[in-house]
């Protein structure tokens, strides 16, 4: 079946940067864009950014302006999202999601737990 | 940036209807229209429908959407214990280019 599959849990330290890694499978991985979505403990969703994998554009919220690296490996099926300068305020769990109509995802992955702590 | 707007909470008793609103403006849910999750504590979301009303297959028929101007909206008939969950709207704002989500609303089957 379409899944998508996400890299284990995280605990960073603040300056450091995170990659979360979402296999897909179940379907042709090139012709879907990519989403990144975040949500804190006890809060909503967050939408980070979105990347296609055939042709490498990508679109991102403003507040990850220079922090936020999205790629693919379209060999393996595989988005990757790299946080940068890792702050308290990062600690979430990150999904990947693929994109289907705008502004709307219809595959997710079962989330990353990212932990920003000294 | 600016997100779409959802009520916090709505609490209805078991059988009956609920409707969950969402508004944005002219750039996202006037212009795209919008899509609806569900998400149960501890889970992903999950899509419900797509473009006002479009549902992804095994999703209930007892779940409808539709928008009105810069409005979406979902409504859920014949409510059970399971339809207790919080749900958001998403859509793309043109403005922006960004996907905006709405903050959630937490739905109570009493």
């Amino acid at each position: 079946q379409v899944q998508l599959v996400q890299s284990g849990a995280e605990l960073k330290k603040p300056g450091a940067s995170v990659k979360v890694s979402c296999k897909a499978s179940g379907y042709t991985f090139s012709t879907s864009d990519v989403n990144w979505v975040r949500q804190a403990a006890g809060q909503g969703l967050e939408w980070m950014g979105w990347m296609n994998p055939t042709s490498g554009r990508t679109g991102h919220a403003q507040k990850f302006q220079g922090r936020l690296t999205m790629t693919t490996d379209t060999s393996i099926s595989t988005a990757y999202m790299e946080l940068s300068s890792l702050r308290s305020e990062d600690t979430a769990v990150y999904f990947c999601a693929r994109g289907s109509s705008p502004g709307g995802c219809d595959v997710w992955g079962q989330g990353t737990l990212v932990t920003v702590s000294s | 940036q600016a997100g779409l707007t959802q009520p916090p909470s709505v609490s209805k008793a078991l059988r009956q209807t609920a409707t969950l609103t969402c508004t944005g403006n002219s750039n996202n849910v006037g212009n795209q229209g919008a899509a609806w999750l569900q998400q149960h504590q501890g889970h992903p979301p999950k899509l419900l429908s797509y473009r006002n009303n479009n549902r992804p297959s095994g999703i209930s028929e007892r779940l409808s959407a539709s928008r009105s101007g810069n409005t979406a909206s979902l409504t859920i008939t014949g409510l059970q214990p399971e339809d207790e969950a919080d749900y958001y709207c998403s859509t793309w704002d043109s403005s922006l280019n960004a996907v905006v989500f709405g903050g959630g609303t937490k739905l109570t089957v009493l």
